[in-house]
């Protein structure tokens, strides 16, 4: 059964700091993880697609890396501004974790 | 493009009803999965529905049912309503039909239902 965690679950950096988020998973065998943002009480927006052939992705400020033999990946936000400010999630096939609560101080 | 639609956006029902959510994929999407997601955890997964039919399910009770449309929309309907259904349900739609496919998804804005 595949498990999907987040560390750590809330962050708070002063704005223009670099930072690091942290999924882990439990079974390897996946098609590819993919990094969500969600504002408070509103849907998910898709931030990266990492597939499992994949070393990283990038986007703008946000690179994602994935290491499917350790079962990890990572969300670097480079640069951080207050409208960072939500909760970013990793998903593995249809499970999620609970997400980190990133808060960017100005 | 459209993106993924959701109706509708809050909804307050009674202890023992019956509710219908509805969603409609993104053009180009065939395959419609469904979240529930209760404050301050990640979603969880209910099911998936590809060519009409429900192709994947995850730990929730037979009430909680589902309908893939030809056009690809979907409902969601939940039978015998329990205050604990009180949550943000997630539409979420993909190509292919694979659980977690190659192609990624994309999310709706979420129905909040309240049961009282």
């Amino acid at each position: 059964k595949q498990e999907v965690t987040q560390i750590p679950a809330a962050l708070s950096v002063p704005e223009g700091e670099n930072l690091v988020l942290n999924c882990s998973f439990t079974d390897s065998a996946i098609y590819n993880l993919q990094w969500f943002r969600q504002d408070p009480g509103k849907g998910l927006t898709s931030l990266l697609l990492i597939q499992s052939s994949q070393r990283e992705q990038t986007s703008g400020r946000l690179n994602a890396s994935l290491d499917k033999s350790s079962g990890r990946s990572t969300l670097y936000i480079a640069a951080s501004q207050p409208g960072d400010s939500a909760t970013y999630l990793c998903a593995v096939k249809v499970v999620f974790g609970k997400g980190t609560k990133l808060t960017v101080n100005p | 493009e459209t993106g993924v639609t959701q109706s509708p956006t809050h909804l307050i029902k009674t202890r023992g009803q019956q509710v219908t959510l509805r969603c409609s994929s993104q053009s180009g999407h065939n395959t419609v999965s469904w979240y529930q997601q209760a404050l301050g955890q990640g979603p969880q997964f209910i099911f998936q529905y590809y060519r009409e039919e429900e192709n994947g399910r995850g730990n929730f009770p037979p009430r909680f049912s589902g309908l893939q449309f030809p056009n690809y929309s979907s409902e969601l309907n939940v039978n015998a309503l329990e205050l604990d259904d009180s949550a943000l349900y997630l539409c979420a739609s993909s190509r292919g039909g694979q659980l977690g496919g190659s192609f990624g998804y994309t999310f709706g804005s979420g129905t909040r239902l309240t049961v009282v």
